[in-house]
């Protein structure tokens, strides 16, 4: 596709089940970054990936959150045993960091997740 | 380390009047910086960026921004508001030495428009 994609748009789980966000970065982006939007927090940083390992992952709040990018393409944000502290929208951006580029990052439109 | 303070998070103009949107930043390295716009229920939309080429720098919808180091300030204004600029605006930095790394934003700021 032209943009970055994310799915599901919407969660919506109970305290203490495993959930799983996806992410399509746009074709060719060699880095993707994952951060969260939350009413109380702001936007913040989680984790990002240079092709599929991860320089920095300092923003990941607890040992329940991961994130796995295979084939320098898609990643899965996984947070187990999810607590309501863990509602937010989760973004997710890619770019190209080049020469020039200027660490411009392209956003997709956000998993809306709700822990009941 | 490097931050991003906006001033107010919430401000209101009349249509047709100027939008000043207040960030100052702080970096221990030449910054990069950026002002996004998040429509409701959108993504984030780069509005403007700032990578020390010019330090007045033109954006989309008639957005600016000027880079003032003495201040440590990137304010985003624009001439005369729509009611389509109602948004949240966030500023952002990243240093400028490194090619890939996360982005620190500000807390932002919920423009409305008044008719």
């Amino acid at each position: 596709g032209a943009g970055v994609s994310q799915s599901p748009s919407n969660k919506v789980t109970e305290k203490g089940k495993d959930v799983e966000l996806r992410c399509d970065p746009i074709s060719g982006h060699t880095a993707l970054y994952w951060y969260r939007q939350s009413l109380g927090q702001g936007l913040e940083f989680l984790i990002y990936f240079q092709g599929n390992s991860a320089p920095d992952k300092s923003g990941l709040p607890s040992d329940r959150f991961s994130a796995e990018r295979t084939g320098g393409s898609v990643s899965t944000l996984t947070i187990q045993r999810t607590q309501q502290e863990d509602s937010a929208v989760y973004l997710c951006a890619s770019n190209t960091p080049a020469g020039g580029s200027y660490n411009e990052q392209f956003f997709g439109p956000g998993t809306r997740l709700t822990v009941l | 380390a490097q931050s991003v303070t906006q001033l107010g998070s919430h401000v209101s103009v009349s249509e047709g009047a100027l939008v000043l949107l207040r960030c100052n930043y702080s970096s221990s390295v030449p910054p990069y910086l950026f002002w996004y716009v998040q429509y409701p229920n959108q993504g984030l939309q780069l509005l403007l960026k700032y990578t020390s080429a010019a330090t007045l720098v033109k954006g989309i919808n008639g957005f600016e921004a000027e880079f003032k180091k003495s201040e440590t300030s990137f304010h985003l204004t624009k001439p005369s508001a729509h009611m389509s600029d109602a948004a949240e605006y966030f500023c952002a930095v990243t240093p400028g030495y490194s090619s890939a790394s996360k982005i620190i934003f500000g807390s932002g700021t919920r423009l409305s428009i008044r008719p």
